[in-house]
């Protein structure tokens, strides 16, 4: 089945750090791309789409020069969280979506970014 | 845009029995339905879905039924196992604008298969 790659899986860093996530399509095509952030017990919250070579669409009260992403190919995502700060800890999963509307949506396994 | 509500928000079984988790959803262009199932630290995975199309569908398992009149869809799961203890997300697919879909996710059950 589908699979779609997430790295790294967890990330320690200190306060001030700019942290990159990677998100892969390994066996399909991503025309889409979705990046999500996870509250603990919480339900995923959309923060972005992003469609391969143009400019991600960023949902309300998300800060683009915050979380900086790129769809630079149709496989490759990464999401870039710029000068990380304690509260921007959480879980952030992407999910990739094949080439037509009627394509099922498939998710990484997420990355736990912890700030100190 | 979407509103999605999920019921329950928790609910355990006797290993054995069936599960069953409701969402309705309130945009009736709304066409598609996936559930998700997330293990703790991992992503949600893809389960089964069912577009507007059909009214039910079933794989070994687990089946999802969809009313769309009514505006509402079920997942059932028989037979319940341990390893199917996880947290559960329901999903619509719906415009966004600018050409844009996305879905919009149910809040989530939590599921507890006790052996």
């Amino acid at each position: 089945g589908a699979v779609v790659s997430q790295h790294p899986s967890r990330v320690i860093c200190k306060s001030g750090t700019s942290v990159k996530i990677e998100c892969r399509s390994l066996d399909f095509q991503a025309t889409t791309m979705f990046w999500y952030r996870q509250f603990p017990k919480k339900s995923l919250m959309l923060m972005a789409t992003s469609n391969e070579g143009s400019k991600a669409t960023y949902e309300q009260g998300v800060e683009k020069d915050k979380f900086l992403i790129n769809h630079a190919s149709l496989t490759l995502s990464t999401l870039t969280v710029t000068s990380a700060h304690p509260e921007d800890s959480s879980f952030y999963i992407c999910s990739a979506r094949d080439r037509g509307l009627d394509q099922p949506q498939h998710f990484g396994d997420g990355t736990r970014l912890s700030i100190l | 845009g979407e509103n999605v509500e999920q019921h329950p928000s928790t609910l355990s079984v006797q290993e054995g029995d069936s599960a069953v988790i409701k969402c309705t959803y309130s945009d009736s262009a709304s066409n598609y339905f996936p559930w998700y199932k997330q293990e703790l630290g991992k992503g949600p995975q893809l389960i089964i879905d069912i577009r507007s199309n059909v009214g039910e569908k079933k794989d070994q398992r687990i089946a999802v039924t969809l009313n769309k009149t009514a505006k509402h869809f079920s997942l059932h799961i028989t037979e319940t196992q341990p390893e199917d203890s996880a947290v559960y997300f329901c999903a619509a697919l719906a415009y966004s604008g600018a050409g844009s879909y996305q879905l919009t996710f149910g809040k989530g059950t939590k599921l507890s298969v006790i052996p």
